[in-house]
């Protein structure tokens, strides 16, 4: 069974520090993994994704995530937040490509 | 290039009535995947189809819900007598395809917000 959990519904950042978005996986063989971001009121836009190639991975905006084996986690991180990021995220599994499972999300709010 | 599109974007329903929501893949996807988000509750998979098919609807209500993609037009989910519980946005995504490990990521409609009165 896969699922995909998403530590802390929350994240407040002040403007310019550091964005770090937390997600742990479990899945019986190694998966595919994505980060999606939803705007208020749209539908999700994929940030980046790793299949099995470089275990850091680079996406839009200036996100990356870093797949780590040993730790099952595939944590979102963007070294300086700006106001414009402020919205849902959401971690994503899959394994075949038949199943997509999605965390509960995470609401990031960016304070000036 | 159209994205996937999804209407009606808002829908209000009385308890009882029917809701349809409709779904036209990305052109060229002919995979359509159906969720429900709920407040505070992230996104929950109902049914996965392909053309003419239901590859996977686990996550589907057994009663009330169904969804189809015929071989022309869009894909619809279908809820009959709907309640209040069924308040929620609908989102729609589509892939081009999914098979073993070559899997590409999805691609979201910007959802059908549905209200029961």
């Amino acid at each position: 069974a896969q699922s995909v959990t998403q530590l802390g519904s929350h994240v407040s950042v002040s403007e310019g520090a550091l964005v770090l978005l937390r997600c742990n996986y479990s899945s019986s063989v190694p998966p595919y993994l994505f980060w999606y971001v939803q705007y208020p009121n749209q539908g999700l836009q994929l940030l980046l994704k790793y299949t099995s190639a470089a275990t850091l991975v680079k996406g839009i905006n200036g996100f990356e995530a870093e797949f780590k084996k040993s730790e099952t986690s595939f944590h979102l991180t963007k070294p300086s937040a700006h106001m414009s990021d402020a919205a849902e995220y959401f971690c994503a599994v899959s394994h075949t490509g038949n199943q997509f499972y999605f965390g509960t999300g995470t609401s990031l709010t960016v304070i000036p | 290039n159209a994205g996937v599109m999804q209407n009606p974007r808002h829908l209000v329903r009385r308890r009882g009535q029917e809701a349809r929501l409709r779904c036209s893949p990305m052109k060229g996807h002919s995979h359509v995947y159906w969720y429900r988000q709920l407040p505070e509750e992230g996104l929950k998979f109902m049914v996965y189809l392909q053309k003419e098919n239901i590859i996977d609807e686990s996550g589907m209500p057994k009663e009330r819900f169904s969804a189809e993609f015929p071989k022309e037009g869009p894909s619809i989910l279908r809820i009959q007598q709907v309640v209040r519980g069924d308040s929620a946005a609908y989102f729609c995504a589509s892939s081009p395809r999914a098979s073993g490990r070559s899997t590409g990521e999805l691609f979201f409609g910007e959802g059908s917000r549905l209200t029961v009165l």
